[in-house]
């Protein structure tokens, strides 16, 4: 089965970049999307299609996807971005998450 | 825009079943999907099986083939999912997410039923 392999964690300073990768076996040839989550809440869409952004998501939010590596970067990190991170993809009709990243933003 | 909303939180005994259902409102159940995702405490998301409801087929991912069954019932617009044969490492926080298929993502998401599993 697929898998998809992200950092335990991260830490960005405040107002710095923060990036999260997402690696996968030929990850590029499939679109990905990122979720974010606090705690006690279900996910938020952040990023769908390697770089599409949902309407009401900062612009601060943009991703990348290619080869085996796929890459959710957050510009200008402020302290309420500080959640857990998933990616996701679609591979042979299951959807497959991310073992998810928690950012830390000091 | 779609608002799903979950049934309440469950205690079960080790052995039993349980049914979760996810009621949703806007848009038009037939259009989208439902999936399942859960998250044990302090664990990722984990994907279960999801439904088409206009056509009634689900699938599942295969860590929980013939353990689960998600179906629909679109006079109601209602998607359940029922476990069996639980144990308490399905003790988890449980998920309905909906999307348009294909590959669109999970644009919507229930708030979660929390189902412990506890002798």
């Amino acid at each position: 089965s697929y898998e998809l392999t992200q950092p335990l964690s991260v830490s960005v300073a405040l107002g710095q970049t923060a990036r999260i990768t997402c690696g996968g076996n030929n990850i590029g040839s499939k679109n990905v999307h990122w979720y974010q989550q606090k705690p006690g809440q279900a996910p938020v869409l952040v990023i769908y299609r390697d770089s599409n952004r949902p309407s009401g998501i900062p612009e601060r939010f943009s991703g990348s996807n290619s080869g085996n590596t796929a890459t959710l970067t957050i510009s200008r990190a402020q302290a309420g971005d500080e959640a857990d991170y998933y990616c996701q993809v679609w591979d042979s009709s299951t959807w497959v998450f991310g073992g998810g990243t928690k950012l830390t933003v000091l | 825009q779609v608002q799903l909303v979950q049934s309440g939180a469950e205690v079960k005994k080790p052995g039993s079943s349980v049914k979760v259902s996810c009621k949703a409102s806007g848009g038009t159940f037939s259009s989208y999907t439902i999936s399942w995702v859960r998250q044990a405490p302090g664990q990722g998301l984990e994907w279960m099986g999801r439904i088409i409801p206009i056509l009634g087929i689900a699938n599942y991912a295969q860590k929980f083939q013939g353990r689960v069954t998600i179906t629909a019932d679109k006079s109601t617009s209602t998607a359940y999912m029922e476990l069996s044969s639980l144990r308490s490492e399905d003790t988890a926080v449980y998920y309905c997410a909906s999307d348009y298929g294909g590959n669109s993502p999970f644009e919507y998401w229930g708030q979660g039923t929390l189902v412990t599993v506890s002798s």
